[in-house]
């Protein structure tokens, strides 16, 4: 059954480093999403992109984040500048669109920020 | 502002001890109410998604109905292995399509 992969399973930095989180989306999925969960707190929408362009974007999803899709497989989510409340897991999400809604979620990344 | 809440926060049940999982929400036009199981360092992994009052769908031991304010995840006869913490999320109607999510309630089966 095709999966949505993420790498790295666990990213440490220090305040004010760039990390770059990767997504590998389902093959035939058109809809691309990055979430975060910090912990114990209830999943939170960051970003939606689509076509190649951000469809839709949230309150946290400042200048500091950026998303692209640099070679047509991976999607890839940068944070410029990290910051000790970066601190999260976060989710990359696929959905094909048309036959279905359902948006299937990568087993995540944490991101440590020290 | 979509807003969804589950309840209770978390829940211990004796295998075989069925219960109700509850999630209220409110939507600006539902298109569609997704239940999520949630593993502990993992990602969300999709159950069902529901479109209209009324529906239900099942899958094993777990069974997911619809109203207009409100979905119920039904678990029948849990053994240990249905221990997560499951999700409820709902997308709106229109153009954009992220999901909101609640909580979550941790469920705990003892054998």
């Amino acid at each position: 059954e095709p999966e949505v992969t993420q790498t790295p399973s666990h990213q440490v930095t220090q305040m004010g480093q760039e990390v770059i989180l990767r997504c590998v989306p389902i093959s035939n999925h058109l809809y691309f999403y990055w979430y975060r969960q910090i912990l114990g707190q209830k999943v939170e929408f960051l970003v939606s992109f689509y076509n190649n362009e951000i469809s839709e974007k949230s309150e946290i999803f400042d200048d500091q984040f950026s998303v692209e899709r640099p070679d047509g497989s991976n999607f890839t989510l940068k944070i410029r500048s990290t910051k000790l409340e970066d601190s999260a897991m976060y989710f990359c999400a696929t959905q094909e669109w048309g036959s279905t809604d359902t948006q299937y979620f990568g087993p995540g990344t944490r991101l440590t920020v020290l | 502002e979509d807003q969804v809440t589950q309840s209770p926060e978390a829940l211990r049940l004796q295998e075989g001890e069925s219960s109700s999982l509850n999630c209220s929400y409110t939507v600006s036009g539902l298109r569609g109410l997704f239940w999520y199981r949630q593993d502990p360092g993992k990602g969300p992994e999709f159950l069902f998604t529901l479109y209209s009052a009324g529906e239900e769908k099942e899958k094993e031991r777990l069974k997911a109905t619809l109203t207009k304010k409100e979905s119920f995840l039904h678990i029948t006869a849990p053994k240990p292995e249905d221990s997560a913490t499951y999700l409820c999320a709902v997308q709106a109607s229109g153009a954009n399509s992220k999901l909101t999510f609640g909580k979550g309630i941790t469920l705990s089966v003892r054998p």
